[in-house]
């Protein structure tokens, strides 16, 4: 059974970098598969922040591009999102979720953590 | 982007009732390599991520019960739920998966009536 595993600070000031990192079990991300991460706000909604293959080829969200960097590490299975410059509008819960095999769905979930930019 | 909308926004029905959710897109989601849907439904409880129940507009996820169904096409949507349970209460989301960036409708609270 795939599982994914979210991890990293909950509270960010604002202006600095969020780092979060997805731990993966019951599956070997060098098997294949895009890995990624997705927000979710009251406010917004659920949010696609982009995705990772094994071999580095990353899709991200054009509204958050400019301040995203996702990286994988097959030796530990694990992928790592990091957003710079937060504000209080990246307050969110942020969870990782794996593409589905035939298109961009997504089949397998973390459960989620709550990341707060504040002071 | 393309803008997903649902609606109700809200929606209670007795135990044993159809439900049917919609969900608009902004434009066509229908891919022209496969012919099919780019259009996903998850569920979602509290404290809980969102689950797949559906993809490619009517293909239901492994292991979901078949009172739920998809169907559609082009831009219009709809998951039913044939016979509400009560561990059916939940958000609702539609997802298009077409184009980048990936989105998501508002979500639909379905509650017991």
């Amino acid at each position: 059974q795939v599982q994914l595993q979210e991890s990293g600070p909950g509270l960010v000031k604002p202006s600095e970098t969020l780092s979060l990192t997805c731990a993966v079990s019951g599956y070997s991300i060098s098997s294949g598969y895009y890995w990624g991460w997705i927000r979710q706000t009251p406010g917004k909604g659920l949010e696609w922040i982009g995705s990772i293959y094994h071999s580095g080829n990353t899709y991200c969200n054009p509204s958050l591009k400019s301040r995203v960097s996702i990286s994988v590490d097959t030796s530990k299975n694990q992928f790592s999102l990091k957003l710079n410059s937060v504000t209080a509008a990246d307050t969110a819960v942020y969870s990782c979720a794996r593409r589905g095999s035939g298109g961009w769905y997504f089949d397998y979930w973390g459960q989620g953590t709550l990341v707060t930019v504040s002071s | 982007d393309i803008v997903m909308t649902q609606s109700p926004d809200s929606l209670a029905v007795s135990l044993g009732e159809r439900a049917t959710i919609n969900c608009k897109s902004s434009q066509s989601v229908l891919s022209s390599s496969n012919n099919k849907d780019c259009l996903g439904w998850y569920q979602q409880k509290p404290g809980q991520p969102p689950k797949l129940l559906i993809y490619w507009a009517s293909t239901r996820e492994s292991g979901v019960p078949d009172r739920f169904s998809g169907s559609g096409s082009g831009t219009d949507f709809t998951l039913t739920i044939s016979s509400l349970q009560a561990e059916d209460v939940a958000v609702y989301y539609c997802q298009q998966y077409y184009s980048t960036p990936f989105t998501f409708g508002q979500g639909t609270k379905l509650e017991i009536k």
